[in-house]
């Protein structure tokens, strides 16, 4: 059964680089990884999403090992508006959509 | 402005009273899902379309009805709610299954 795993909850403090990991032992070659941000009573909103070794854009990276098994979303720097949940999503077969229950995230001052 | 809406945000009912939760995206999507979020254990696909007239079952299909009769929309029914389905509804949208998807803002649904 494909499952999309992740830590319930982290602390960090602002100005510090936030590291978050995701487990997919079945992701497939073909199978992406995406990463949303959600704030309370609003929707997911994208992050970054990638295949394989690492993509970077303006707010994050995304670090995928060789396996493909794990992936870690790396948040730079972050501060307090960066408090959220994140969700790490495996589209398994294309349209199988498995969300992790996600990574509260807690930045204080 | 692009963007996926739903209605009604807020819903009470009662068990058992047919329901419908309307979607519509403005974007020419193609690919459409409804989720369920629930605490600890993150966003469940229901049902997903990948065009018109073409829908399938997602990962908690059992409860809920689909149509994708128009490109834009993507309503999800409840014909006889039940309490479990209490819960917090997300539709999301965009261009294939592989893309980044949109999401709505969320409809919040209590059945007595």
């Amino acid at each position: 059964l494909a499952k999309t795993t992740q830590p319930i909850s982290m602390d960090s403090y602002e100005g510090q680089e936030v590291n978050i990991t995701c487990s997919h032992n079945n992701i497939a070659t073909n199978d992406y990884i995406t990463w949303y941000q959600q704030f309370p009573s609003q929707g997911p909103r994208f992050i970054i999403q990638g295949y394989k070794t690492k993509v970077t854009n303006e707010v994050a990276s995304l670090f995928i090992p060789a396996d493909r098994k794990s992936s870690t979303l790396s948040l730079p720097r972050v501060s307090l508006s960066d408090t959220a949940v994140y969700y790490c999503l495996v589209a398994y077969n294309n349209n199988d959509m498995r969300f992790g229950a996600g990574t509260r995230l807690t930045v204080k001052p | 402005e692009a963007q996926v809406t739903q209605n009604p945000r807020y819903l009470i009912t009662v068990t058992g009273k047919k329901l419908t939760v309307t979607c519509s995206q403005n974007m020419n999507h193609e690919y459409m899902s409804w989720y369920r979020q629930d605490p600890g254990l993150g966003l469940r696909q229901i049902y997903y379309s990948m065009n018109v007239e073409v829908t399938d079952k997602g990962d908690v299909p059992e409860g809920y009805k689909v149509s994708r009769k128009e490109k834009r929309n993507f309503p999800l029914i409840l014909e006889s709610p039940s309490p479990n389905q209490t819960s917090l509804y997300f539709c999301a949208s965009s261009l294939s299954s592989r893309q980044t998807q949109y999401f709505g803002p969320g409809t919040r649904l209590l059945v007595l």
